[in-house]
């Protein structure tokens, strides 16, 4: 059974398009997360969900927008894509509770053109 | 905020070689200290964790010790397998979110 599951694995757009990525976590956790990595593997955190609640909006273009229907699902939409953008995205989930262990997904490898 | 500092890598080790991957921290009060690790194409795990100063976590071989008089947490392993090929990424807690290091990559060859 996966714990933190993300679709698409792959994704390869051009500049401009709009696209959806879209997270879902089995673990209960009460906390999402969607973080940046880059070609050098620096980790950045972009956003986090407390039951649904937006609690972390760290320096991001507002082209990204995340989006939690419920406590179980966090999807990031990235409007108007620009080179730069070109990353892995991962998502991660924990239970506050639980002392911040972070439960990472497989990761997004999204290319723009 | 509280950041971390990790030794910049490489770092290529024959097999069975000891590891040792520095990582120091500031930070205001006591942060959770972790050790996730990255294997090729996959997300993070956590290795393993620390939540008090003296605290030792270890997992899989792997250990390090919160040493709040050095502010460090050294990842280290007695002998390392070609199968620790991986990233491995130093953190701690900052408030509501955790906040990584920029990750050290470790190769071993047979």
């Amino acid at each position: 059974d996966t714990a933190v599951s993300q679709t698409p694995k792959y994704l390869v757009t051009q500049m401009g398009n709009d696209k959806s990525i879209k997270c879902e976590q089995n673990l209960g956790h009460d906390t999402m997360y969607w973080y940046k990595q880059d070609s050098k593997k620096f980790l950045k955190i972009m956003f986090s969900y407390n039951n649904k609640e937006l609690i972390i909006n760290e320096t991001v273009p507002n082209r990204f927008s995340p989006k939690s229907p419920d406590k179980a699902h966090l999807n990031l939409h990235i409007n108007s894509l620009e080179l730069g953008d070109s990353a892995v995205y991962f998502c991660a989930s924990s239970q506050v509770s639980g002392g911040f262990e972070q439960y990472f997904g497989p990761g997004t490898r999204l290319t723009v053109t | 905020g509280n950041s971390v500092t990790q030794m910049e890598g490489p770092v290529t080790l024959s097999e069975e070689a000891f590891l040792t991957i520095n990582c120091t921290y500031t930070a205001t009060g006591y942060p959770s200290l972790f050790w996730y690790v990255q294997y090729p194409g996959e997300g993070l795990q956590l290795l393993l964790k620390a939540t008090k100063a003296d605290d030792k976590g270890s997992n899989k071989g792997f250990e390090a010790t919160y040493r709040k008089e050095t502010t460090s947490f050294h990842l280290e392993k007695g002998s390392v397998q070609v199968s620790d090929s991986a990233v491995y990424f130093c953190a701690l807690t900052d408030g509501n979110k955790l906040v990584f290091g920029a990750g050290t990559i470790l190769r071993v060859k047979s």
